[in-house]
């Protein structure tokens, strides 16, 4: 079983509709990192959070430490938002442990 | 721009040959990384180098070896390439320890192994 699980593997959704991505982890973590990868492209920091929630346009990442919880929102979705969605946690030893990610697709 | 340098984006290998994929950052990060990506099997750890002058396996780390040369570069060498190895590579940096920056990565290096 990965330490760090995400939820759905395969996401689709109409343009305009709230997007819900799931991350939940068994291991110990100081942080969590969201990331984002474009078809064929690199791969972007979204958010990296301890705790709460952060906000960035149109997306909002919170994080609950307790419950080993954190889910990456996006509102008023766009074709453009289609990606692969990756969570990752950081524990104290900064050694990253990576969910398999979650494809998202938005048709306009 | 500020960020991580990975050369070469492609590269095309024979079963056998060696080859140094190199990666730099000009953040003054202290933690470097090297990963690979795999269908279905989402970014694998291969080795990480902490601070300067240290280095440490990750999840697969056979059939690579690792060099920090400075806080700067931290090159993955393939020895002698197998076709398991064909992969998409990415490197990325921290600033370390007890750091809220996010980590940030490479272009990767699509390396195919025939």
């Amino acid at each position: 079983k990965n330490e760090v699980e995400q939820s759905p593997q395969n996401l689709t959704a109409q343009e305009g509709e709230f997007i819900t991505i799931n991350c939940s982890y068994s291991v110990g973590i100081s942080a969590l990192h969201w990331l984002q990868q474009h078809p064929g492209g690199g791969i972007v920091s979204l958010f990296m959070l301890s705790s709460g929630k952060k906000k960035h346009g149109r997306l909002i990442a919170t994080i609950n430490i307790q419950e080993k919880h954190s889910s990456l929102h996006i509102t008023a979705s766009h074709p453009r938002d289609s990606a692969v969605y990756i969570c990752a946690g950081i524990p104290s030893n900064y050694k990253l442990t990576f969910g398999k990610g979650t494809l998202l697709t938005v048709n306009p | 721009n500020a960020g991580v340098t990975q050369t070469p984006k492609f590269q095309v290998l024979k079963t056998g040959q060696s080859m140094t994929l190199q990666c730099a950052q000009d953040m003054n990060h202290n933690s470097m990384y090297w990963y690979r990506q795999d269908p279905g099997m989402g970014l694998r750890l291969i080795y990480y180098s902490a601070s300067e002058g240290t280095t440490d396996k990750g999840e697969v780390p056979n059939g690579y070896n690792v060099s920090r040369l400075n806080k700067r570069e931290f090159s993955l060498r393939l020895e002698s390439a197998a076709p398991s190895q064909t992969s998409v590579y990415f490197c990325a940096s921290l600033p370390g320890p007890n750091s809220n920056q996010p980590q940030h990565f490479g272009d990767g290096t699509r390396l195919s192994i025939l």
